[in-house]
C-alpha cells in the first residue's frame, strides 16, 4: 500500500501570508494527487486534481505542485475563509488519504 | 448541481450490518463513478470501493469479504452494506462521485456511524 503523510498537521497563519502544505508518497505516484477542503460540518470540496489543475470554481490563490512522491499546495494570499482541513489523496495505486492540515488563522 | 446525500442508521450492533444509502441529485448514477469512503476518529481516511456506471464494483481489498455496493437506478441511489462490525468500525461514512478522469469531484456531508452494544 501507499502511503500518504501530510505536513504540517496543524498550521496556524496570518491573513495575506502565503501557506504552504505538504504530502509525501511512500513511492513515486506519477502525479495522481488530489487535494481536497473540508469545514467543520461540509462535505470535502475538491480544489486541485492531478498536481496541479485547479477545479472549476476555486480560487486562483490555491496552486498545487509537485512530481515523484513530493507534493505541494500554496495559498498564495490567506484569507479568513480559508479555515479548513486540507487533505491529500492518491490515486496511482487504489487510494489512499493524507492525514490532514488543520489551518487556522493567527 | 451534482449533490449526494448519505441516510443510515446511526447506531449499529457489534456483529450487525452496517446499511446506508447515498441520495443521488443532478446527475444520473448509470454515468461515472460512485465510492464510499470512511473517516474514523483521530482523521484517519479510507476508501472503501465503488460502483460504476455499469453496476461493476471495485473493493478495497482489506474489505472485500465484508463489503458490498449496490445500486437502484431508478432512485438514482447506491448503497454500501458492511458485515459483521466491529467497534473500529465507527466512523463518518461519505459517499462520492468519481469521474471519467479518475478523481472525485463530488462529496455528501458524510453520516456518522458508531459500532456500540
Amino acid at each position: 500500500d501507499i502511503q500518504m503523510t501530510q505536513s504540517p498537521s496543524f498550521l496556524s497563519a496570518s491573513v495575506g501570508e502565503r501557506v504552504t502544505l505538504n504530502c509525501r508518497a511512500s513511492q513515486n505516484i506519477n502525479k495522481y494527487l488530489d487535494w481536497y477542503q473540508q469545514k467543520l460540518g461540509e462535505a470535502p470540496k475538491l480544489l486541485i486534481y492531478n498536481t496541479n489543475n485547479l477545479h472549476t470554481g476555486i480560487p486562483s490563490r490555491f496552486s498545487g505542485s509537485g512530481s515523484g512522491t513530493d507534493y505541494t499546495l500554496t495559498i498564495s494570499s490567506l484569507q479568513p475563509e480559508d479555515v479548513a482541513t486540507y487533505f491529500c489523496l492518491q490515486r496511482y495505486s487504489w487510494l489512499t488519504f493524507g492525514s490532514g492540515t488543520k489551518l487556522e488563522i493567527k | 448541481e451534482v449533490q449526494l446525500q448519505e441516510s443510515g442508521p446511526g447506531l449499529v450492533k457489534p456483529s450487525q450490518s452496517l446499511s446506508l444509502t447515498c441520495s443521488v441529485t443532478g446527475y444520473s448514477i448509470t454515468s461515472n463513478y460512485w465510492g464510499w469512503i470512511r473517516k474514523f476518529p483521530g482523521n484517519k481516511m479510507e476508501w472503501m470501493g465503488y460502483i460504476n456506471y455499469s453496476g461493476g464494483t471495485s473493493y478495497d481489498p482489506s474489505l472485500k469479504s465484508r463489503i458490498s455496493i449496490t445500486r437502484d437506478t431508478s432512485k438514482n441511489q447506491f448503497f454500501l452494506q458492511l458485515n459483521s462490525v466491529t467497534t473500529e468500525d465507527t466512523a463518518t461514512y461519505y459517499c462520492a462521485r468519481f469521474n471519467y478522469g479518475g478523481y472525485s469531484d463530488y462529496w455528501g456531508q458524510g453520516v456518522m456511524v458508531t459500532v456500540s452494544s
